[in-house]
C-alpha cells in the first residue's frame, strides 16, 4: 500500500512564528505536491515538486516555501505564519500511471 | 480540465450498491477519470481512475459510458465506513499544472 506520513495531524503556531510541515512517501514517486483545503474553497495547489531540488509554484505560494532534498520528502514552510494560514494542509504525491496522487492524513494547522 | 458535476447528496442503505453519478460532457481524448472520497478530517483517499474501459479494484467499479461524457461509481457492498465525500475529477496527468481539481463532490450517507 502507498504510505503518505504527514508529520503532525494537530499544530497550533502563534503569529509571526516559523512553521515546517514535513511530509515522507514510502512509494519512489517523483511528484510531490501541497494543498490547502479549506471550507468553500476546496483544494488549492500551494507547491509542488517533480525531483529532487525542484519545485513549482502552485496557486497560492505567497506565504509558503518549500524544500525538497531526498525524493521521499517534501516539506512545506511558513516563513511568518499568520492567520490566515489557519488551515488544513495536505500532502499528496504521484506516480507515473497516470500521475494518480495519493494523499496523506493531513495537518490541521490553527496560527493564533 | 473539463468540468465535473456531481449531485450534492445521496443515501444509500448499508449492504446494497451505491451508485455515484458524474457528469463531464466537455472531457477531452487525453482526460482521464479519477474518483477520490474524503472522510470528514481525513485526507482524500484514492478510490479509482480509468481512461476509456471500465475499471475495477479491490474498492469499486468505474463505468465510464462509450462517448465518455459521464461515468459512475460503483461501491458494491456499501457499508457504513463508506460514507463520505466522493470527488470525481477529470484531468490530464500530462498536462503541465499537475494539480488535482476537486469540486463539490457528492456526500454518500450510508444508513443502516
Amino acid at each position: 500500500d502507498v504510505k503518505v506520513t504527514q508529520s503532525s495531524r494537530y499544530l497550533v503556531k502563534r503569529t509571526g512564528e516559523k512553521v515546517f510541515l514535513e511530509c515522507v512517501q514510502d512509494m519512489d514517486h517523483e511528484n510531490m505536491f501541497w494543498y490547502r483545503q479549506d471550507p468553500g474553497l476546496g483544494l488549492r495547489l500551494i507547491y509542488f515538486s517533480y525531483d529532487v531540488k525542484m519545485k513549482e509554484k502552485g496557486d497560492i505560494p505567497e506565504g509558503y516555501s518549500v524544500s525538497r532534498e531526498k525524493k521521499e520528502r517534501f516539506s512545506l514552510i511558513l516563513e511568518s505564519a499568520s492567520t490566515n494560514q489557519t488551515s488544513m494542509y495536505l500532502c499528496a504525491s504521484g506516480g507515473l500511471e497516470a500521475d494518480t496522487q495519493y494523499f496523506g492524513p493531513g495537518t490541521r494547522l490553527t496560527v493564533l | 480540465d473539463a468540468k465535473t458535476t456531481q449531485p450534492p447528496s445521496m443515501d444509500c442503505a448499508e449492504g446494497r450498491a451505491a451508485n455515484l453519478p458524474c457528469n463531464h460532457s466537455t472531457i477531452s481524448g487525453n482526460e482521464y477519470v479519477y474518483w477520490y472520497r474524503q472522510i470528514h478530517s481525513q485526507g482524500p483517499q484514492y478510490i479509482i481512475h480509468g481512461l476509456k474501459n471500465n475499471e475495477t479494484n479491490e474498492m469499486a467499479s468505474l463505468i465510464i459510458t462509450e462517448d465518455r461524457k459521464s461515468s459512475t461509481l460503483i461501491l458494491p457492498h456499501a457499508t457504513l465506513r463508506d460514507t463520505a465525500v466522493y470527488y470525481c475529477i477529470v484531468r490530464d496527468p500530462w498536462y503541465n499544472n499537475n494539480d488535482m481539481r476537486f469540486g463539490a463532490g457528492t456526500r454518500l450517507t450510508v444508513k443502516p
